[in-house]
């Protein structure tokens, strides 16, 4: 199975809104409403942001918010904060009842 | 919160087998949930490894299956991971987490350095 892809990085402002994608296939992203985003700050472990496309768990802020449109899916970062400064990778469950990553995305708040 | 602690050697020799435990606390692996192990090497994305449900029931990535076994010890609440066969390739910080079907990870273990090297 092949990483889902998602740009190398994204950058913005403070209090800027920016869009990561995360591209699959009808197989994966394309086929089931099972994709999740997660953060995750340096030597750290992943902390989930969005599951199942557009769900925030408690605790997330409502700055974070998830789509979806095809076989490509997407994490919004609103009102860009410095604390958002990470790295960003997305998952799905494939059509082989497993999992795929994201290529993984750097966040850079200017 | 549901805890996770991965433990198990942090050097392993090439052509040797890797194997890590995953101990969870405060909730029981009988109860639910898949279990999971991912991997991230150095500078690198997110690799998931497998998953296993609490009757044994287990599902790997494909391009790992030939050289991965999961398995569950419910009495002990951890479960496990055997690679074998490794390489250089396999140096990564491995992850342990709990996972809904199919879908998220919410809880995630500190994660555990493993080298191969000779």
């Amino acid at each position: 199975q092949s990483a889902l892809t998602q740009p190398a990085s994204v950058s913005g402002s403070p209090g800027q809104s920016i869009t990561i994608s995360c591209t699959g296939t009808s197989s994966d992203v394309g086929g089931y409403n099972y994709v999740s985003w997660y953060q995750q700050y340096p030597g750290k472990a992943p902390k989930l942001m969005i599951y199942e496309v557009s769900n925030r768990p408690s605790g997330v802020s409502n700055r974070f918010s998830g789509s979806k449109s095809g076989n490509t899916a997407s994490l919004t970062i609103s009102g860009l904060q410095a604390e958002d400064e990470a790295d960003y990778s997305c998952s799905s469950y494939t059509s082989s009842n497993t999992r795929v990553f994201g290529t993984g995305t750097k966040v850079t708040v200017l | 919160q549901v805890q996770l602690q991965e433990s198990g050697p942090g050097l392993v020799k090439p052509s040797e087998t890797l194997s890590l435990t995953c101990a969870v606390s405060t909730y029981p692996i009988s109860s639910g949930y898949y279990w999971s192990w991912i991997r991230q090497p150095p500078g690198k994305g997110l690799e998931w490894i497998g998953n296993i449900d609490h009757s044994g029931s287990t599902n790997y990535n494909p391009s790992l299956k030939s050289r991965v076994t999961i398995s569950v010890d419910t009495s002990k609440n951890q479960f496990s991971l055997k690679l074998n066969s490794v390489t250089a390739a396999d140096t990564a910080m491995y992850y342990c987490a709990r996972s809904a079907f199919g879908s998220y990870s919410d809880y995630w273990g500190q994660g555990t350095l493993v080298t191969v090297s000779s």
